[in-house]
């Protein structure tokens, strides 16, 4: 069974800096089936990068992702006042379970 | 645009079954698979299980003895039935639509296992 452990747990930055999210994989795991998702207090999570890079609809460009193999990363460029949450990462394989990450809690600094 | 919505108890008494509705609109449900998923309150993201409209299903093996998926396409519906709950059941229970990810999701429901 892949364990995805995300880091770091909590990341403090400011509005206008960059953020840098990662996901590990406990073995190796196919790009396509790495996703990201983004989950603010009391909503539903919302797709945000499907396939370690293809940004869901509606997705500023802000947001990126990148990554193969065991390692994957979230990128968000420039911390707008809304990117202020909770980030997950995903893997959907050919056998269940499909695991989540435990998040990363991006918070203002 | 694809809507979910879940329904069903908010408390469940302890060894019951929790069981959960979720209604597609906007969509039909005779396409992709369809999930359940779980977050106890303060933490992260389960997946419990999904269903294909043939009635296909997988589970997580963590589960997979206490939970029942199934599907009643003329409503445009699926369903959770999880068994013998304890609190550690305790969570809000979202439904998704599933390709390799999950694109669309309800808003979610808290069920809170009691007595």
């Amino acid at each position: 069974e892949i364990v995805l452990t995300q880091s770091p747990g909590t990341l403090s930055l400011s509005p206008g800096e960059r953020a840098t999210l990662s996901c590990r994989a406990s073995q190796s795991v196919s790009s396509t089936y790495l996703t990201w998702y983004q989950q603010k207090p009391g909503q539903a999570p919302r797709l945000l990068i499907y396939g370690a890079s293809s940004r869901a609809t509606g997705i500023p460009d802000r947001f990126s992702g990148s990554g193969s193999g065991t390692d994957f990363t979230l990128t968000i460029s420039r911390l707008e006042p809304e990117d202020f949450a909770v980030y997950y990462c995903q893997q959907y394989g050919s056998s269940p379970p499909y695991p989540f990450g435990q998040g990363t809690k991006l918070e203002i600094k | 645009q694809v809507q979910l919505q879940e329904s069903g108890p908010g408390l469940v008494k302890p060894s019951e079954t929790l069981s959960l509705t979720c209604t597609v609109s906007g969509g039909s449900i005779s396409s992709h698979y369809w999930s359940w998923i779980r977050q106890p309150p303060g933490k992260g993201l389960e997946w419990i299980g999904n269903i294909f409209h043939s009635g296909s299903t997988n589970y997580n093996p963590s589960l997979k003895s206490r939970v029942t998926i199934s599907v009643d396409t003329s409503k445009n519906q699926f369903s959770l039935k999880l068994s013998s709950v304890t609190a550690a059941d305790t969570a809000m229970y979202y439904c998704a639509r599933t390709y390799y990810y999950f694109d669309y999701w309800g808003q979610g429901t808290l069920v809170t296992v009691s007595s």
